[in-house]
């Protein structure tokens, strides 16, 4: 059974660009989480969608958007890029119901110059 | 406001040693998991606890909660330096699933 995947993996990019990010999950699964990775603000939750519908929300700024497709994959876009913006982007895959465990996939490294 | 505290935020421990790391949350919440992050790579899933007293092993590492302390532990029994990464505790609540609340994340540094 195949993991989660993200592309790009990595990805350079200049303030006040945008930039979309690819997730998808395990073959199956209906729930994508997003989540930013930085070493000053840790692990932070960014947005759940379930089922092309967003679930849950974190504190991120409008900049900061999502969708899901009909076969569950995910996109995340960021608008208006700043330095700050730069982090390691992680997805999580989830069954949806019953939801006791996300699978993580390896990451988008995103650098704004 | 859920949030979540680990401590240590640093274990340098000898190879053969015992330690514990503790995870912290201020509010009731329904479920704690354990995560394993190895440096620039993704998150592992260690153990998933769902409720009070649950107790769960997975060769040298036992994580287990209490959830009327609002803690969770995970021990490391005789480290050994494949252990070597930083430890996230994380929770999350029912009406918020899969909105995983992380600690700080203990890094763990195992000395041969």
């Amino acid at each position: 059974k195949a993991g989660v995947t993200q592309t790009p993996r990595y990805l350079i990019k200049t303030r006040g660009q945008q930039v979309t990010l690819s997730c998808s999950p395990i073959s199956g699964h209906r729930s994508v989480s997003w989540y930013q990775q930085t070493p000053g603000q840790g692990l932070q939750f960014l947005f759940e969608y379930f089922s092309e519908t967003q679930r849950n929300k974190g504190n991120f700024p409008g900049r900061f958007s999502g969708r899901q497709f009909s076969n569950s994959r995910s996109e995340m876009n960021v608008s208006t890029l700043e330095l700050g913006d730069s982090a390691l982007y992680l997805c999580a895959s989830s069954p949806g119901i019953p939801t006791y465990e996300q699978y993580f996939g390896p990451g988008t490294r995103l650098t704004v110059t | 406001e859920l949030k979540v505290e680990q401590n240590p935020l640093f274990l340098s421990m000898q190879e053969g040693k015992n330690y514990t790391i503790y995870c912290n949350y201020s509010t009731t919440s329904d479920r704690l998991y354990w995560y394993r992050q190895d440096p620039g790579k993704s998150l592992e899933s260690l153990f998933v606890l769902l409720s009070n007293g649950a107790v769960k092993q997975e060769g040298r590492l036992m994580a287990s909660l209490d959830t009327k302390a609002r803690l969770s532990t995970l021990h490391i029994t005789a480290a050994v330096h494949d252990l070597s990464a930083t430890y996230f505790c994380a929770v999350d609540r029912y009406g918020a699933t899969n909105k995983l609340i992380f600690g700080t994340g203990t890094l763990l540094a195992v000395q041969p």
